[in-house]
């Protein structure tokens, strides 16, 4: 059973530049959520997505946009890139069923570097 | 605000008992985690423990919860190198909302 894979596992940009990653969830899992982690930091929530809309939304500026598809897996944009935005970016894969717990699964990452 | 407030190191020899304390400010939180975070990796699910529970006991993993004071603790019993990690407590305020982070414990162990 694959767990939360994530694609790139890094890559390079330039500012004002744009990205899309990609993340798929855990078999059987149909809320994804993404999260950004600074260097040092503890994540941050950017955005959560369920039956293919954003439920919920961090403190997160517009720039940041994401999209999911029928099969839940799911992508974040980012637009106009900041040196600021260089992060790790972990998805996280859970059930919306509350009767399901509280398993909560996050993926390898993709590790974002802005020059 | 909600706010998770973690102490930033920890180092503990070899075969002894590691205790990481947590304390969290919103006491709606549901449910507590227990992340750990390796050098370049993602976070690994370690344990959680639902709000009406004061304790949860998994192999060498005890979780305690002391609601009224709003602490959160987990003891990892004989300590062993390979969890030298960065340890995360995060809480929930209910299912399908955000996960809110402390900053994360480093735990050094040596031999």
């Amino acid at each position: 059973d694959a767990g939360v894979t994530q694609s790139p596992t890094h890559l390079i940009k330039t500012r004002g530049q744009q990205v899309t990653l990609r993340c798929s969830p855990k078999s059987g899992h149909d809320t994804v959520s993404w999260y950004q982690q600074a260097l040092g930091q503890g994540p941050q929530f950017i955005f959560q997505y369920y039956e293919e809309e954003e439920r919920q939304r961090g403190n997160f500026p517009d720039r940041f946009s994401g999209h999911q598809f029928p099969n839940y897996s799911s992508e974040l944009n980012v637009n106009a890139l900041l040196l600021g935005d260089s992060a790790l970016y972990l998805c996280a894969s859970s059930l919306a069923n509350r009767g399901s717990g509280g398993e909560l699964f996050f993926g390898e990452g993709s590790r974002l570097t802005v020059l | 605000g909600e706010d998770v407030e973690q102490s930033l190191f920890l180092s503990v020899r070899e075969g002894d008992s590691s205790v990481i304390n947590c304390t969290y400010t919103d006491s709606s939180s549901t449910y507590l985690y227990w992340y750990k975070q390796e050098p370049g990796a993602g976070l690994q699910l370690l344990t959680y423990i639902f709000s009406n529970m004061d304790m949860k006991q998994d192999q060498r993993l005890t979780v305690l919860l002391n609601k009224k004071d709003k602490h959160l603790s987990l003891r990892i019993a004989d300590t062993q190198t390979g969890d030298s990690a960065i340890y995360f407590c995060a809480e929930i305020y209910q299912a399908g909302t955000a996960l809110i982070f402390g900053k994360g414990t480093t735990l050094s162990v040596s031999s």
